[in-house]
């Protein structure tokens, strides 16, 4: 299994609603990534986590909540979004080796706040 | 602050032309360097890693990485229709952990 499982694929979400954002790598990485892309702009960085612990947080407002319960899953929670945030939500993994230090990308979630 | 500088483009080149796309960086003590590849409506897809200075070849891509002048190139041979997406260039570096940083990306044009 060499790739990152991203689900669900499309959301669409009221400011009121609580959903989340779920992904799943089965390649034994220790780290894993979220990114917010914007259309026609680059990935931006959300959360690191790194051996199952949140390692870096770059600023995000606290209506996303990142989860890790193992090794192999990583979650967001969203809550009281705004239409702003409607993007398309990237996860990633890498060994966090500098030798093996690609990130595998999953297909994304799009989101969509009303 | 750092940052990663790539022209957006769009670059158009012909069907069997050499693509050039460029990349600079603005940290010295970055570690690793990727180019990706991104179809519109598509994640990025890994096609280039480059960590020494020099060229590295892979079928019709090689990377260039010149970390005096903190500069990186890819290079796209024989360039098909199929090649045509956006272009990011990332840098990776240890913060309290290893993280990348995508440029704004280069978006590729070739004409049949």
């Amino acid at each position: 299994d060499t790739e990152v499982t991203q689900t669900p694929k499309h959301l669409v979400m009221g400011m009121t609603n609580k959903k989340s954002l779920k992904c799943e790598q089965h390649m034994g990485h220790r780290a894993m990534y979220w990114y917010k892309q914007k259309a026609k702009k680059p990935p931006e960085l959300m959360f690191v986590y790194s051996y199952e612990k949140l390692s870096i947080n770059e600023s995000v407002p606290s209506r996303f909540s990142p989860e890790c319960p193992n090794s192999s899953l990583l979650n967001l929670h969203l809550h009281a979004l705004q239409p702003e945030d409607s993007a398309l939500y990237l996860c990633a993994s890498s060994q966090e080796n500098r030798e093996l230090a690609a990130l595998l990308f999953g297909e994304g979630s799009r989101l969509t706040v009303l | 602050q750092k940052e990663v500088e790539q022209n957006s483009g769009p670059l158009s080149v012909p069907e069997g032309a050499i693509a050039s796309l460029n990349c600079t960086y603005s940290d010295r003590g970055s570690q690793s360097f990727f180019w990706y590849r991104q179809y519109s409506g598509k994640s990025p897809e890994l096609i280039m890693s480059i960590y020494s200075n020099g060229d590295k070849e892979d079928g019709r891509f090689t990377a260039q990485l010149n970390k005096a002048s903190q500069y990186v190139s890819l290079l796209i041979r024989d360039s098909q229709p199929s090649d045509s997406a956006t272009y990011l260039c990332a840098v990776g570096w240890m913060d309290s952990s290893y993280k990348l940083i995508f440029g704004s990306g280069t978006r590729l044009l070739v004409r049949p």
